[in-house]
């Protein structure tokens, strides 16, 4: 069974643009969650959803935001980019979000210059 | 409250030994704590978890221990490789799916 899969590996944007990372869901999971994974900060959850759905979010400005498709693909969008959101952005993908466990991509490396 | 703290920072173990990660919670509705480990530029894999109506819990050479009463968990490795050298995190949640909030992270390293 393929893994969740996270696109593309590596970004480098300039502040003050925007962009949009994607993530496809191991087969049959219709929960997706979105972390940031810093050195400072460390791992910091964003936003989960489930069937199109957001159902939980975390702490972090309206910049970053994220939706849901029919078939469980989630893309994350980031506007106005700082430099602080230098980060991998790592997806995370469990059965129905409620007792199954998480299994995370190998995240998209995003660069702020 | 809903911090979690992992300690120590980093731990240089030898080849063969044990290796000991600890961390605390505050929540008492937190009812699941896994343990990720990763390597670098992958991401976290899922190693192994507990729920709080277990007080061990052991897969091959990795076991975690719970402590209801104290809100204290940890991650014994036994035999510890050179394999086993990446940085590892405990984590909880309310539900194994939901927001995991994750502690800083270990280093380890086992020297061969």
């Amino acid at each position: 069974k393929a893994g969740v899969t996270q696109t593309p590996r590596y970004l480098i944007k300039t502040r003050g643009q925007q962009v949009t990372l994607s993530c496809s869901p191991i087969s049959g999971h219709r929960s997706v969650s979105w972390y940031q994974q810093t050195p400072g900060q460390g791992l910091q959850f964003l936003f989960e959803y489930f069937s199109e759905t957001q159902r939980n979010k975390g702490n972090f400005p309206g910049r970053f935001s994220g939706r849901q498709f029919s078939n469980s693909r989630s893309e994350m969008n980031v506007s106005t980019l700082e430099l602080g959101d230098s980060a991998l952005y790592l997806c995370a993908s469990s059965f129905d979000g409620g007792n199954q466990p998480q299994h995370f991509g190998d995240g998209t490396r995003l660069s702020i210059l | 409250q809903q911090q979690v703290k992992q300690s120590p920072q980093s731990l240089i173990v030898q080849k063969g030994g044990i290796s000991i990660i600890n961390c605390a919670y505050e929540n008492t509705a937190f009812d699941y704590f896994p343990w990720y480990q990763q390597f670098p530029g992958k991401g976290p894999a899922l190693l192994i978890a507990i729920r709080p109506d277990v007080s061990e819990k052991k897969e091959g050479r990795f076991t975690i221990s719970f402590n209801k009463s104290a809100k204290q968990f940890s991650l014994h490795i036994m035999d510890s490789q050179p394999g086993d050298s990446a940085t590892y995190f405990c984590a909880a949640s309310i539900g194994a799916g939901t927001a995991l909030i994750f502690g800083k992270g270990t280093t380890l390293s086992v020297s061969s």
